[in-house]
């Protein structure tokens, strides 16, 4: 069964914590991506990953951090800096460079209380 | 600055009516221009995609039309069934490089 997946679903954390969310795929790959998605405000890029052991910052990266040590692996952390960390956070990924068709995970809601 | 605009924000239509959400862009750069479709809950799914060297595209109900000159595209659903009853946002990228940036999508709700 091929796919992103994202876990967990939901999340909860207390203000001034640290939270790793993770995003897994198993499609082979080269690009993975992280978005944040807010109402009304559609989808904004956070970091992104060409290849592994390589990532950029997107137009929202201030307070993430990402690490690219696998292949199928792009998780991202999200830490005590970022001001306003509640949101939907989407995790997606595409064949590389040329590939224009990206592929989403589910999601994870963080909630920061 | 938003680099894609979309609207409107939300529609209802009648079931078998035709639904029609519009984007504009301002960088003539953009080569590529997908719409995605999103049901609560869940991730976007690449609906249909449209290059600026064809003015439509048509893939069962769905129709991109393409309007280079005005800068701007469309995406038409004709029959709406309610089951298309979700959020639709438009995209665009340049060059072979990835970077999708995203309208700020369209609720849509199909009544029965």
């Amino acid at each position: 069964d091929g796919g992103i997946t994202q876990s967990p679903k939901y999340l909860f954390r207390k203000e001034g914590q640290n939270v790793t969310l993770s995003c897994e795929q198993n499609l082979n790959h080269d690009a993975m991506y992280w978005y944040r998605q807010d109402p009304g405000q559609g989808l904004r890029l956070i970091y992104y990953s060409q290849i592994v052991n390589d990532f950029q910052k997107g137009d929202i990266a201030e307070g993430y951090s990402v690490s690219r040590e696998k292949k199928e692996s792009f998780p991202l952390t999200v830490t005590s800096a970022q001001k306003n960390p509640t949101a939907f956070y989407l995790c997606a990924s595409s064949l590389g460079s040329g590939s224009k068709t990206q592929y989403f995970g589910p999601g994870t809601r963080l909630t920061v209380l | 600055q938003q680099q894609v605009k979309q609207s409107p924000q939300s529609l209802i239509v009648q079931k078998g009516g035709i639904s029609i959400i519009n984007c504009a862009y301002e960088n003539t750069a953009f080569d590529y221009f997908p719409w995605y479709q999103q049901f609560p809950g869940k991730g976007p799914a690449l609906l249909i995609a449209i290059r600026p060297d064809v003015s439509e595209k048509k893939e069962g109900r769905f129709t991109i039309s393409f309007n280079k000159s005005a800068k701007q595209f469309s995406l038409h659903i004709m029959d709406s069934q309610p089951g298309d009853s979700a959020t639709y946002f438009c995209a665009a990228s340049k060059d072979n490089f990835n970077k999708f940036y995203f309208g700020s999508g369209t609720k849509l709700n199909v009544k029965p």
